[in-house]
């Protein structure tokens, strides 16, 4: 069975610039989760997408936004990029709203840097 | 003051060790507690999930949950140089939802053979 799959690994961009990441959740799996995960921060919640909806977002500016395809894959676009947005972005799928004993599974992560 | 508290090492033991992780938190609707291993240029895997307070053991690992304390651990036995990665806990009120999970800064651990 495949895992999650993130595009592309590495990123990098400029100040001002946009920045788009990819998901691809493990087959079956209808939620899609995305963290950041900053340099000696904790995984910070991002976004939550199941069945094609913006189902909850954490505690970010709008410029963080994404959207769930109908083959459940997914993507983070952030726009207007600060220097501060340099971070690992995390996807994880799992099945429906995914609790208890239905685990998130974890990409590898997208490696955003800003110059 | 952060809700989830982790010290973030590095900690370093020899091989076949018995390790000690912590984390303490100030947010008593916390019932559901986990812990994630993150090998370098890795995601997270989950490794541990336990609800409310008392002991989980699967295998080498041990999770114990002190709600009276608000404190929880991760205990490896015999620790392996496999073992070697970054250790997050996390955790959730009852409410639960992953998008309510707080995480902690995660531990590193180098085992050394």
């Amino acid at each position: 069975e495949a895992g999650v799959t993130q595009s592309p690994t590495h990123l990098i961009k400029t100040r001002g610039q946009q920045a788009t990441l990819r998901c691809s959740p493990i087959s079956g799996h209808t939620s899609v989760y995305w963290y950041q995960q900053a340099l000696g921060l904790g995984l910070q919640f991002l976004l939550w997408y199941d069945e094609g909806e913006e189902r909850n977002r954490g505690n970010f500016p709008p410029r963080f936004s994404g959207r769930q395809f109908p083959n459940y894959s997914s993507e983070l676009n952030v726009n207007a990029l600060e220097l501060e947005d340099s971070a690992l972005y995390l996807c994880a799928s799992s099945t429906g709203q995914g609790w208890g004993n239905q685990p998130q599974h974890f990409g590898d992560g997208t490696r955003l840097s800003i110059l | 003051q952060k809700e989830v508290e982790q010290d973030p090492g590095p900690l370093s033991v020899p091989e076949g060790a018995i390790v000690s992780l912590n984390c303490t938190y100030s947010n008593s609707a916390f019932q559901y507690f986990m812990w994630y291993r993150q090998y370098s240029r890795k995601g997270p895997e989950l490794l541990m999930y336990t609800y409310s307070s008392g002991n989980k053991e699967d295998g080498r690992f041990t999770a114990q949950v002190d709600k009276s304390s608000k404190y929880i651990s991760l205990f490896i036995r015999d620790s392996q140089p496999s073992d070697s990665a970054t250790y997050l806990c996390a955790m959730s009120p009852s409410s639960g939802g992953y998008q309510k999970v707080t995480f902690g800064t995660g531990t590193k651990l180098q085992v050394i053979p």
